[in-house]
């Protein structure tokens, strides 16, 4: 199985500030690569598809970008709806993974 | 606009099967995969498995063959898995997820096995 290794697990940060969250794969996954918002007892939600795409509806200030096999959420200037936890996908060869999850608060 | 309706929440005994439902509307259903996830608090999310509504074809991660089963009634736009030999570490939150990227998610359905 592809190991999808999602860091750091926790993160506190301030209002306005850049957060970013990535996400390591133990092999090449091509741009297999979503990731999801979620709100406590909500589901998840689709943030960003094809490692860089923005889902529809998605505020601008998310952006989704790759290196090799890592690949990075980035949120610009961090808003209080913001919070929640966050987690990767990778759906290139099943079973489909998905890393371990960031709970981002505010600081 | 697009909206998965997952089924209530359900208290099952051990050793025992449960269905789930997950009701499309706003697309055709036919058109999209229909994936199924668990969570849990300790376990975070697993994929359990994918079913094409069109061909009723199937993807089972191993971890979940012979526990979970995975079927559709296009008739009524439904897709359902059914859960067997029911245990306490079956007690989760299971979704219904739409497309390989799962872009729809439905609300979730809780089920606790427990005596």
């Amino acid at each position: 199985d592809i190991q999808m290794t999602q860091s750091p697990a926790s993160l506190s940060a301030s209002l306005e500030e850049i957060v970013t969250i990535t996400c390591q794969a133990s092999q090449d996954i091509g741009n297999y690569l979503s990731w999801y918002q979620q709100k406590p007892g909500k589901s998840p939600q689709l943030l960003i598809h094809s490692a860089t795409s923005l889902a529809d509806g998605v505020p601008s200030r998310f952006s989704g970008s790759r290196s090799g096999t890592q690949y990075s959420l980035k949120i610009n200037r961090l808003q209080v709806e913001d919070t929640g936890i966050y987690y990767c996908l990778q759906h290139y060869s099943a079973p489909w993974t998905f890393g371990g999850g960031t709970k981002l608060e505010l600081k | 606009q697009v909206q998965l309706q997952q089924s209530g929440a359900e208290l099952v005994k051990p050793g025992t099967s449960v269905k789930l439902s997950c009701k499309a509307s706003g697309y055709t259903f036919t058109s999209n995969h229909m994936n199924w996830i668990k969570q849990t608090t300790g376990q975070g999310l697993e994929w359990i498995g994918i079913i094409n509504p069109g061909s009723g074809g199937t993807s089972y991660n191993v971890k979940f063959k012979g526990k979970a089963t995975l079927t559709v009634d296009k008739s009524s736009s439904t897709a359902f898995m059914q859960l067997s030999s029911l245990t306490p570490e079956d007690s989760a939150v299971y979704y219904c997820a739409r497309a390989r990227v799962m872009n729809f998610w439905g609300p979730g359905t809780m089920v606790t096995v427990s005596s």
